[in-house]
């Protein structure tokens, strides 16, 4: 098993380009999650998606759009790229249910937009 | 709002030094406490889960504990290789398994 999985590993965008980051999830989960994490800030959810075919807004969405439409892959794109998106991103994903319900996490993306 | 804040931000210990490291939380319907430990430049790697105040887990070297309002993570006679970032997180009845972070502690041991 390979986990979660996270494509590309680093990345460099210069304002206003657009991207997509891929996360790939081998474990069967229902649930899927992308986070960003800054300096001083912790991890903060972007968006999230409770099985296929479904998202929903975290604590931080604007600047970002989802896309679940095969349950193992979570997509998350950038229309706009903006400076202050430069972050390392995280995809996490959870079984739905069971007596052990943590989440997940890939190896990260790091973003730099210049 | 669900909030965690954990406490001291940095600490720093000699290899054998036991100490302890502090999550305080404040969440509407508590349905896990989860600990986590990062290693730079890696994702956060699952540690435990705790669900009700008075439980306790071990690994190794580590304890977690539980109360009502705070969390605490015991190390014992840490080693080098315990250096890391350690995350705590709630999860809120009801929250779609929405995780709520803390900052982290990062913990530095030296030989």
């Amino acid at each position: 098993n390979a986990g979660v999985t996270q494509t590309p590993k680093f990345r460099v965008l210069k304002t206003g380009q657009s991207m997509t980051l891929l996360c790939a999830q081998d474990m069967n989960h229902e649930y899927m999650y992308w986070y960003r994490q800054d300096p001083g800030m912790g991890l903060r959810l972007i968006h999230y998606s409770v099985g296929e075919g479904t998202t929903a807004k975290g604590e931080v969405p604007d600047g970002y759009n989802v896309s679940r439409l095969k349950k193992q892959n979570f997509l998350l794109g950038l229309e706009s790229a903006a400076p202050s998106q430069t972050s390392v991103y995280f995809c996490a994903s959870r079984d739905s249910d069971g007596p052990y319900n943590e989440q997940f996490f890939g190896p990260g993306t790091r973003l730099t937009v210049l | 709002e669900d909030q965690v804040t954990q406490s001291p931000e940095a600490l720093r210990l000699q290899e054998g030094e036991s100490s302890s490291l502090n999550c305080s939380y404040t969440v509407s319907g508590l349905r896990g406490l989860f600990w986590y430990r990062q290693d730079p430049g890696k994702g956060p790697e699952f540690l435990f889960t705790l669900y009700s105040a008075g439980e306790e887990k071990e690994k190794e070297r580590l304890k977690a504990t539980l109360t009502k309002k705070e969390s605490f993570l015991h190390i014992t006679a840490p080693k080098p290789e315990d250096s890391a970032t350690y995350l705590c997180a709630v999860q809120a009845a009801g929250a779609n398994s929405k995780l709520t972070f803390g900052k982290g502690i990062t913990l530095s041991v030296r030989p």
